[in-house]
This record gives C-alpha cells, sequence and structure tokens, in this order.
C-alpha cells in the first residue's frame, strides 16, 4: 500500500539555527501538503503545492515539489522557540480524487532557547 | 469565521459503552473527513461524508464504527461497545469547494476507553 517516509524522526536544534527535513513516497504524487501539529491541537496546514519543481514560501518556512513527484522538503530558517510540534507532510491517498489524505508519521522538532 | 469545532475534546468511556464524537466543519464547507490518531503515529483516514451521503468510507472499521453527517446539524462518528484499541484522538477535516486537498482541521477528540 502507500506509504509516506519522513526524515528525520526527531530533531533538537538551537534557537536561530535552520531546518530541513524531508518526505519521501512510494507513489507519485500531484499534490503535496506539511502539517503541523502542536500537542493537544489538530494538524495546522503550513503549505501547499501542485506542481513538480515548485518552490512555496510561508513566512521562514520553504516547501518544495520533487521533481520525481516522489518526495517533497520542508526548511526552516532561524528557527524560533514556538516552532516547536511535530511536522506531518501529507498527500491524496489512493486515485479517484476525492481529498482523502495519506500522512507521513512526522517530523517532532524540539527547540532550544 | 469560526474554524472547524469538535466536541467533546476528552471523552472517556468503559468498554462496551458507545462513544459520540461530534463535529461542524467551517462555516461554507460541506466536505467531512474524520481522521484517527494512534499515540506517536500520523493521522489515518476513516471516512469521507458530504451532507446526508458518506462518499468512502474505506478507512472505517466495518464494525462497530459508523458515520453521518445529517442535512442538519454536525457530523457524528459513533463507535459502539467501544475496545481499549480505539483509544485514540479523532479528529475531523473540511475543506473548501475547490480545494480538495487543503484540509482545516478541528482540535479532535481524545477518546480513552478504561
Amino acid at each position: 500500500g502507500q506509504q509516506l517516509n519522513q526524515n528525520p524522526q526527531s530533531m533538537f536544534i538551537q534557537e536561530g539555527e535552520d531546518v530541513s527535513m524531508n518526505c519521501t513516497s512510494s507513489s507519485i504524487f500531484n499534490t503535496w501538503l506539511w502539517y503541523k501539529q502542536d500537542p493537544g491541537e489538530g494538524p495546522v496546514l503550513l503549505i501547499a503545492l501542485y506542481k513538480a519543481g515548485e518552490l512555496t514560501s510561508n513566512g521562514r518556512l520553504t516547501a518544495q515539489f520533487g521533481i520525481t513527484r516522489k518526495d517533497s522538503f520542508l526548511n526552516i530558517s532561524a528557527s524560533i522557540p514556538s516552532d516547536v510540534g511535530i511536522y506531518f507532510c501529507a498527500g491524496p491517498l489512493g486515485s479517484g480524487n476525492t481529498g482523502k489524505l495519506i500522512f507521513g508519521q512526522g517530523t517532532t522538532l524540539q527547540v532550544k532557547p | 469565521n469560526a474554524g472547524v469545532m469538535q466536541n467533546p475534546r476528552h471523552l472517556v468511556r468503559r468498554r462496551g459503552q458507545e462513544a459520540r464524537l461530534r463535529c461542524s466543519p467551517m462555516k461554507g464547507h460541506s466536505h467531512v473527513y474524520w481522521y484517527r490518531q494512534l499515540p506517536e503515529e500520523g493521522l489515518k483516514f476513516m471516512v469521507y461524508l458530504q451532507k446526508e451521503n458518506i462518499i468512502d468510507e474505506s478507512g472505517m472499521p466495518k464494525e462497530r464504527f459508523s458515520a453521518e453527517f445529517p442535512k442538519e446539524g454536525p457530523s457524528i462518528l459513533r463507535i459502539q461497545q467501544v475496545v481499549r484499541g480505539d483509544s485514540a484522538a479523532y479528529f475531523c477535516a473540511s475543506h473548501r469547494e475547490d480545494r480538495d486537498y487543503e484540509q482545516y482541521f478541528g482540535p479532535g477528540t481524545r477518546l480513552t476507553v478504561t
């Protein structure tokens, strides 16, 4: 079945450092999404990508839709304590364009002030 | 504009009881998705509904689980005769008509089965 693998599983960095994480799919995607989840809350959409090679920014966050359409990358520049949380990549589950999503297992980010 | 609302936020049930989870999508959204999240894992799709219709329930267990989204009122995820393995966070999400994958999530219901 479909799988999304995120790397790394967790990161512990110093405030001010840049962060890079990636997500690899077992199948080709036409849409990639990145979400952040704070403890006890639901995921919040950060960035949506629709085209291979696309690079999209949202403040200090930048995400890229890989050329192979089987991977995506998220970078956070100049990290701050409120960046702490779990970052999930997601993409379309199955065929049929129904909107249902498959999620990676998440990358847990901890930031040391 | 209120976001996706879910209640209750926390629910404790004994084995064998029923759990009812409610979700009100964002105003103007008519598509609702339910996902389940086990500890230390990503979210797993369960069911997709539009008003009065179940569109895709391929991720929902065949027994004990049911979902509805009536013409009036919130979407309901119902779990009958709960077991310990049902303990999880249940999230619902909704989206605009032309943005199927840009889903907005509620805060979730954390179900604990004792």
